[in-house]
């Protein structure tokens, strides 16, 4: 199985900062990685597909990059929405598996 | 509007069987491969199933497979989970979830999610 692993698992910043989130893949994925937001109340939206293909009505401010084995989630200017847990997936081969989460938090 | 409704949740015994439903709204069932992701209390999100278009093709992880069946009535737009010899590690709320397309496995949709609790 593809190990999937993620950092930091916790990030505090502030309104209208840049951040970026990274997920390393045990083995190369040839892009095959994906991110999702997951609001507080569990309602789950995804957000890039395939490396850094942005989901349709996700804000520009989201971007992705990476190759191999390391892939990041950059928000550029963070908004009070944007406070919440993400996580990344690899659909390179099956098992499917995610990233145990980073929590974007408010400083 | 693409909507995904879970069901069939709630409390069951280790060991016992339940099974969980998802009613598909919005778009054309049949065209979608389709998921459950399920997320245990407090930890993050596992993929648990995938099924083809047609339902021929279904696919697990090692923990739930000989234990979880995964299947869909198109005429129904429904997707089922059924899931058999309950452990307590399979406590979690599960989500349907539908594929953006054949070749981008990226889970597009997601319903609001059931609570299933294995517990004597």
């Amino acid at each position: 199985d593809i190990q999937m692993t993620q950092s930091p698992s916790s990030l505090p910043a502030s309104l209208g900062e840049r951040v970026t989130i990274s997920c390393r893949a045990s083995q190369g994925i040839s892009n095959n990685l994906n991110w999702y937001q997951q609001k507080p109340d569990g309602t789950i939206k995804p957000l890039i597909y395939y490396t850094s293909n942005l989901q349709s009505g996700v804000p520009s401010r989201f971007s992705g990059s990476g190759s191999g084995t390391d892939y990041s989630l950059t928000i550029s200017s963070l908004e009070p929405e944007d406070f919440a847990m993400y996580y990344c997936q690899q659909d390179a081969s099956f098992p499917y598996t995610f990233g145990a989460g980073t929590k974007l938090e408010l400083k | 509007e693409v909507q995904l409704v879970e069901s069939g949740g709630g409390l069951v015994q280790p060991g016992r069987s339940l099974k969980l439903s998802c009613a598909a709204s919005g778009f054309t069932f049949s065209n979608y491969y389709m998921a459950w992701v399920r997320q245990a209390p407090k930890k993050g999100l596992e993929w648990v199933a995938t099924i083809s278009t047609s339902g021929s093709r279904t696919y697990y992880p090692d923990s739930v497979k000989g234990r979880f069946t995964i299947s869909r009535d198109n005429a129904k737009s429904s997707l089922y989970l059924q899931m058999n010899s309950l452990k307590s590690e399979d406590t979690a709320t599960y989500y349907c979830a539908r594929q953006k397309t054949t070749r981008v496995s990226l889970f597009d949709y997601w319903g609001q999610g059931v609570m299933v609790t294995v517990s004597s």
